[in-house]
């Protein structure tokens, strides 16, 4: 079935630095979404992507959508305490959304 | 923004019990997910609807089941709860294909 690699699987950074992590995928898709999650909580949206090439920005968020439509980045700049959490990207087609395996992230103060 | 609300959001039970996880929402979404995750893990479909009397069992197999009556309601039922159950179960809906899902804060199931 359709898979996505997401990576890295976990990162350790420090406050104020930049963070990148990003997903491939074998499958083209429609739609690229990017997730946060929080311990016991649900996946709450973060950027949708819908077109090959868009860049899309959300407070200190950027995403892209990559240009062969199989996979994404996502930035987060000048980290902060609160963005402790698995990121999830999720590739959609047909209304299907397929995740990837999640980042989390931790940042140390 | 979607209202989805799942019910109960914590539930330890024994072995061979009868369960249903509630989930609803106020959007009127005409989709609506099921999703299995193991802590820290991805999330995996199992099972979804595209609109009432409409339900497909998705890419993860699972023996629960589902159905959609109404369009704002899509309760998930095990017949006999086994400890290979024990996951947090999500609810989510959107508006259309292609649309972002809206996920609730899902149910932690605890099996014993």
């Amino acid at each position: 079935g359709q898979q996505l690699n997401q990576s890295p699987q976990s990162m350790f950074i420090q406050e104020g630095e930049d963070v990148s992590m990003n997903c491939t995928s074998s499958s083209i898709f429609n739609t690229w979404l990017w997730y946060k999650q929080d311990p016991g909580e649900g996946p709450v949206l973060l950027i949708a992507l819908y077109k090959a090439g868009e860049l899309t920005s959300n407070g200190r968020l950027t995403a892209q959508f990559g240009i062969t439509r199989k996979d994404s980045f996502l930035n987060i700049s000048a980290s902060i305490p609160s963005d402790v959490g698995i990121y999830f990207c999720a590739g959609q087609l047909k209304g299907k959304l397929i995740f990837g395996q999640g980042t989390e992230l931790s940042v140390k103060p | 923004e979607a209202d989805i609300y799942q019910t109960p959001r914590y539930l330890v039970i024994g072995t061979g019990k009868k369960i249903t996880l509630e989930c609803s929402q106020t959007m009127g979404h005409d989709k609506m997910y099921w999703y299995q995750q193991d802590p820290g893990m991805e999330l995996h479909l199992i099972h979804y609807s595209y609109g009432v009397n409409s339900t497909e069992k998705g890419d993860l197999s699972s023996e629960s089941t589902v159905s959609r009556i109404r369009t704002e309601h899509f309760p998930l039922t095990l017949e006999s709860a086994r400890p290979s159950h024990t996951s947090q179960y999500l609810c989510a809906s959107s508006a259309r294909n292609n649309s972002p899902l809206h996920f609730g804060n899902g149910t932690r199931l605890t099996v014993t």
